[in-house]
């Protein structure tokens, strides 16, 4: 039962213009929600997050919303440059006690941004 | 160090063979998890440890799977007896607070 999907395999957009990546969740108990970056050979690096209290999170180029109603969520990214190309993953997770914090994975989305 | 630290980084085993794989964590971090990725998917959690505390094995595939983290620092994933559908990437990540997880490179491991 995958809790967390990504139903984009690949997205290739060109340099300048918006790369929007998507996510969907099953578990109504997820309240907090990260996405990741992963360039080849390379761990996983945190990007940015959003707490299910938001429903909108900016940092520079990069913006995640939120709908909760519809157990959804994208990343943003504008304008989209060359480095922005690796494998982005959707994560969620439940806080507070009683809960580990271990991050639950969707299957990732490759995006190529071409110069 | 100032990043998590796994070693080897690739590791080639024989079918049947016993693997230990090791992870350095930011010192410090309370927090330690063991993710599994498998090839084209997402990492999916093994285990994780608040210090030398295991507290949830759930996501362990096996019980030839094990891990340590005796001091509550350097952790040890073993896998024994390997079998191909261990194949896979193992990524370790630690935290201080229960927000920022660090990843490790990963170790990739190949059973042959």
């Amino acid at each position: 039962d995958q809790q967390v999907k990504q139903n984009s395999p690949s997205l290739s957009v060109q340099e300048g213009r918006i790369s929007i990546l998507n996510c969907d969740y099953t578990n109504s108990m997820f309240d907090y929600f990260l996405w990741y970056k992963k360039y080849p050979a390379e761990g996983p690096t945190f990007l940015i997050s959003i707490s299910s209290i938001k429903d909108k999170n900016e940092d520079g180029r990069f913006t995640v919303f939120l709908n909760k109603s519809a157990k959804h969520l994208s990343l943003h990214i504008v304008p989209s440059q060359p480095g922005d190309s690796a494998v982005y993953f959707c994560a969620a997770k439940r806080t507070g006690s009683g809960n580990t914090g271990k991050l639950i994975f969707g299957q990732g989305t490759t995006l190529q941004v071409k110069p | 160090g100032a990043g998590v630290s796994q070693s080897p980084r690739y590791k080639v085993a024989k079918r049947g063979q016993d693997v230990a794989l090791r992870c350095d964590p930011i010192s410090g971090h309370v927090s330690l998890f063991w993710y599994q990725q498998a090839l084209g998917q997402g990492p999916e959690f093994l285990t994780y440890f608040q210090n030398e505390a295991q507290l949830d094995k759930s996501g362990l595939p096996s019980d030839r799977f094990f891990a340590e983290r005796p001091e509550g620092s350097v952790s040890t994933l073993k896998i024994q007896r390997t079998q191909q559908e261990d194949s896979a990437v193992y990524l370790c990540a630690s935290s201080l607070q229960d927000y920022g997880y660090t990843f490790g490179s990963g170790t990739r491991l190949t059973v042959v």
